[in-house]
């Protein structure tokens, strides 16, 4: 079935720098590819989404790149600042059905000043 | 405008016992996910509803069941609750004919002693 695999955290990184987080998927069909963002004792808030090949979705400074080649769809942001620290999961949204989500198991972002 | 509320916040429970959580959508949204996050784990798709009905369900037992009402509000139903069920249950709703728009809420935190 439809699956999505991000990178493991802890990502620590320090105020201003480059921020990736790498996610990969398989799916059977043409699904829609997410990122979400999840604060401390909070939901899921949408950060960007693209739904076809090669669409680039973009939000407060964070992009992503639909990669059908590479079924990729890496988180990127130039410089992260300290209210950035959050868990960012990776999702497609499955194609086949009725559009549920499926999510990656999470990365842990920590931006110190 | 409201987002999407889900009650309670928090609750305890023990082995073997019921419990029910409900989700208001956002305004406007008239189809409702569910979704259980274990702890450090990403969302699963429990199932969704549309039109008082469940139209697709991910790979949960029986044990958990839900309705959705006339107003499009919703419920999870959790019987002989185990310590696994231990978890964040997120609710998500999207509106008319928009699969891939949800809007999450903050979730319930459903601890089994």
């Amino acid at each position: 079935g439809d699956s999505v695999t991000q990178m493991e955290g802890p990502v620590t990184l320090s105020e201003e720098a480059f921020l990736t987080i790498n996610c990969t998927y398989t799916a059977t069909g043409y699904p829609s590819l997410f990122w979400y963002v999840q604060y401390p004792g909070e939901g899921l808030q949408l950060l960007l989404k693209a739904t076809k090949a090669d669409d680039k979705g973009s939000n407060k400074g964070f992009e992503a790149t639909y990669r059908k080649e590479t079924t990729s769809f890496h988180l990127e942001k130039g410089s992260v600042q300290v209210s950035d620290s959050a868990v960012y999961f990776c999702a497609l949204s499955d194609s086949g059905g009725y559009n549920k989500l499926i999510f990656g198991a999470g990365t842990r972002l920590a931006v110190h000043p | 405008d409201a987002g999407v509320t889900q009650s309670p916040t928090h609750l305890i429970k023990t082995r073997g016992q019921q419990v029910t959580l409900r989700c208001s959508p956002k305004s406007g949204h008239d189809t409702v996910s569910w979704y259980q996050q274990a702890l450090g784990q990403g969302p699963q798709f429990i199932f969704q509803y549309y039109e008082e009905e469940e139209r697709q369900r991910g790979n949960f037992p029986d044990r958990f069941s839900g309705h959705q009402f006339p107003n499009y509000s919703s419920e999870l139903n959790v019987n002989a609750l185990l310590l696994g069920d231990s978890a964040l249950y997120l609710c998500a709703s999207s509106p008319p004919g928009r699969m891939d728009g949800y809007t999450f809420g903050s979730g319930t935190r459903l601890t089994v002693v």
